[in-house]
């Protein structure tokens, strides 16, 4: 059964950093690229950065040159690495892998708050 | 990057059809049949209904059926169960891997 668990969410203050881990199983993680997809309260879906086998790391415009994803294949596990926070980024982040340029499979979700 | 763009809420009843309209662009929707929808129950993660434009991934009943025409992208879903209330989204590859959603559609069956 594939499974995406993320954790690593909180509460920052403006201009502070977190990071966010997803741990991956029932699947061989390092075949599949990996995404970040945000909800901020009450709101609709918005892709925020994207890792594949080989390709580069690829970012949404409003977190561009902020966010930084990564991926260690060895562990099973996707990161997202966030500084210079903003309250526009208070959201729920979701790990969600890629198939077919399409998202199949999603975390429940780790919750951060950017608040002061 | 600008969102796709869906209608805010559609209704239907039970046993009815309703189609989701999702507008975009040459760049994304046009440019690409990697047009995905979504269905979101409240408080719980999206699902994939849809993705290729056409295509059902394991588990999800031909009920839910996908098109494309230009630069619009739709969701039919016929047969409408009490189940199927929920918000769904779509979302299409834009190139160099990224990707853009619609803003949400509410699905209210009365």
């Amino acid at each position: 059964e594939v499974q995406l668990v993320e954790s690593g969410g909180g509460l920052v203050q403006p201009g502070g950093s977190l990071r966010l881990s997803c741990a991956a199983s029932g699947f061989i993680f390092s075949d599949y690229p990996m995404n970040w997809v945000r909800q901020a309260p009450g709101k609709g879906l918005e892709w925020v950065s994207h890792i594949g086998q080989t390709d580069g790391p690829t970012y949404g415009d409003s977190v561009k040159g902020r966010f930084t994803i990564s991926r260690d294949n060895a562990k099973n596990s996707l990161f997202l690495q966030m500084s210079s926070l903003r309250d526009e980024d208070t959201a729920v982040y979701y790990c969600v892998r890629d198939l077919h340029f399409a998202f199949d499979f999603w975390g429940h979700g780790t919750v951060v708050t950017v608040s002061s | 990057q600008s969102a796709l763009t869906q209608p805010r809420s559609v209704s239907g009843s039970p046993g009815q059809s309703v189609t989701i309209s999702c507008s975009g662009t040459s760049s994304d929707v046009g440019g690409y049949n990697y047009v995905s929808w979504y269905q979101q129950h409240p408080g719980n993660a999206p699902k994939l209904m849809l993705y290729e434009v056409t295509k059902w991934p394991s588990g999800v009943p031909d009920r839910f059926s996908g098109s494309k025409s230009g630069n619009t992208a739709s969701l039919t879903i016929s047969g409408l169960q009490a189940e199927d209330e929920a918000d769904y989204y779509c979302c299409s590859y834009a190139g160099s891997f990224t990707w853009v959603f619609g803003g949400g559609t509410k699905l209210t069956v009365l």
